[in-house]
């Protein structure tokens, strides 16, 4: 079946520090994937996203490129600040007729001034 | 332009309860989508609809329901609550008519249903 395995965390790392959230997949065919965020208290905000295979995606200074070799859509970001400090969900859509997303377990990131 | 409204945004429920969910897609979004949010689970699809048709539906028992309006608000129910139904429900629209490349989905705040 289809699905996502995200890296556990809680991550906790010092400003401007590099950040690395590792995300790979199972699925079939070829499936959209995205980095989703949620900030305490509220929903969840699309960061970026990638439709097929080489595609980079990037947004706020991440990054994240779809791999299809390695199954893998990591998020990178050069120096995190105290506000990226969030609940990060790496996701994909399997199919072009449907908006189901499946999730991975998602990964607290927490940064310290 | 408003965005995805859910109300309440927060509940609390006794067991064996029923509870009425509301969700308004951003204007001009006739796909709604459903999940619920637990720290157990994770974040587990619940139902989709399109066009007032539920398009697909995820593993959750008959006491979670949903349906859509003509003017594209949707509403899920949950009936006989149970103790584990707790979580953060979350509602997402989305522009996408069937087949077509993928469009992004807009998350609204969510609601958080306490039951006792």
């Amino acid at each position: 079946g289809n699905s996502v395995t995200q890296m556990e965390g809680p991550v906790t790392l010092s400003e401007e520090a590099f950040l690395t959230i590792n995300c790979t997949y199972t699925a079939t065919g070829y499936p959209s994937l995205f980095w989703y965020v949620q900030y305490p208290g509220e929903g969840l905000q699309l960061l970026l996203k990638a439709t097929k295979a080489d595609d980079k995606g990037s947004n706020k200074g991440f990054e994240a490129t779809y791999r299809k070799e390695t199954t893998s859509f990591h998020l990178e970001k050069g120096s995190v600040q105290v506000s990226d400090s969030a609940v990060y969900f790496c996701a994909l859509n399997y199919s072009g007729a449907t908006n189901k997303l499946i999730f991975g377990t998602g990964t607290l990131l927490a940064v310290q001034p | 332009k408003a965005g995805v409204t859910q109300t309440p945004r927060y509940l609390i429920k006794t067991r064996g309860q029923q509870v009425t969910l509301s969700c308004s897609p951003i204007s001009g979004h006739r796909s709604v989508s459903w999940y619920q949010q637990t720290p157990g689970q994770g974040l587990q699809f619940l139902f989709e609809y399109f066009s007032e048709t539920q398009r697909n539906k995820g593993n959750f028992p008959g006491r979670f329901s949903g349906r859509q309006f003509s003017n594209s608000r949707s509403e899920m129910n949950v009936s006989t609550l149970e103790l584990g139904d707790s979580a953060l429900y979350l509602c997402a629209s989305n522009l996408k008519n069937q087949g077509g490349s993928y469009n992004e989905q807009f998350f609204g705040p969510g609601t958080r249903l306490t039951v006792l």
